[in-house]
């Protein structure tokens, strides 16, 4: 089954604690995206990648870090988490950066 | 230039009524998406469109481009309580990657 996995699906962290959410996709898309959701702020990209080795920020970079090691693979790094990272979190891939994307189930991280 | 606006942000209704969204921009679109997030869900592609004018039909979803390629319409017909969710418009403006609109929180009532 074509699909995007992330995990955890749910995490409540202190501030400061590194974590990383990891993404996974077996459509064999070149282009993955990470989004977080905010009420009333509908989805904003947080970083995104061509290919493997290309990341590029995207709307609402600042506090992450990401890495494409793999095609499959696309893991958001929360290197010093704070308060206002607390968030639902989106990983997306799709063909192209103009193609449908595919999301994953999503991430409610809680950062007290 | 590169905003999508979405309205309305939050509709509530009563089941069997007919439903209007839309998406609009400054910026020219060659691509508009419609999205349905289920609670607790990622968002899920309803229709694509790809021409100024398409008017595409998804079941009891009609989405149409817009002649000027600026802006997009849903609509959902006879609604019922399973059409609860989120419903974003989403393209690549010209030249760009893609933007998302803020959604509209689509509650229906029994």
């Amino acid at each position: 089954e074509a699909q995007v996995t992330q995990n955890p699906r749910y995490l409540i962290t202190v501030t400061g604690k590194k974590l990383t959410v990891t993404c996974s996709q077996n459509m064999n898309h070149e282009y993955m995206s990470w989004y977080r959701q905010d009420p009333g702020l509908g989805l904003r990209q947080i970083y995104y990648s061509m290919n493997v080795e290309v990341t590029d920020k995207g709307d609402v970079p600042e506090g992450y870090k990401v890495s494409r090691k793999e095609k499959r693979n696309f893991p958001l790094i929360l290197e010093s988490p704070s308060p206002n990272q607390t968030s639902l979190y989106f990983c997306a891939s799709s063909a192209g950066s103009h193609n449908e994307q595919f999301f994953g189930p999503g991430t409610r991280l809680t950062v007290l | 230039g590169q905003q999508l606006n979405q309205s309305p942000q939050s509709m509530f209704i009563q089941e069997g009524e007919d439903v209007s969204m839309n998406c609009t921009s400054s910026s020219i679109f060659n691509t508009w998406l419609w999205y349905k997030q289920d609670p607790g869900e990622g968002p899920v592609l309803l229709i694509a469109l790809y021409k100024a004018g398409e008017l595409t039909s998804n079941g009891r979803l009609t989405a149409q481009f817009g002649i000027t390629r600026k802006d997009s319409f849903l609509n959902i017909s006879a609604s019922i309580p399973s059409d609860v969710g989120i419903y974003f418009c989403a393209g690549p403006p010209l030249g760009n990657d893609m933007r998302f609109g803020a959604g509209t929180r689509l509650t229906v009532k029994p």
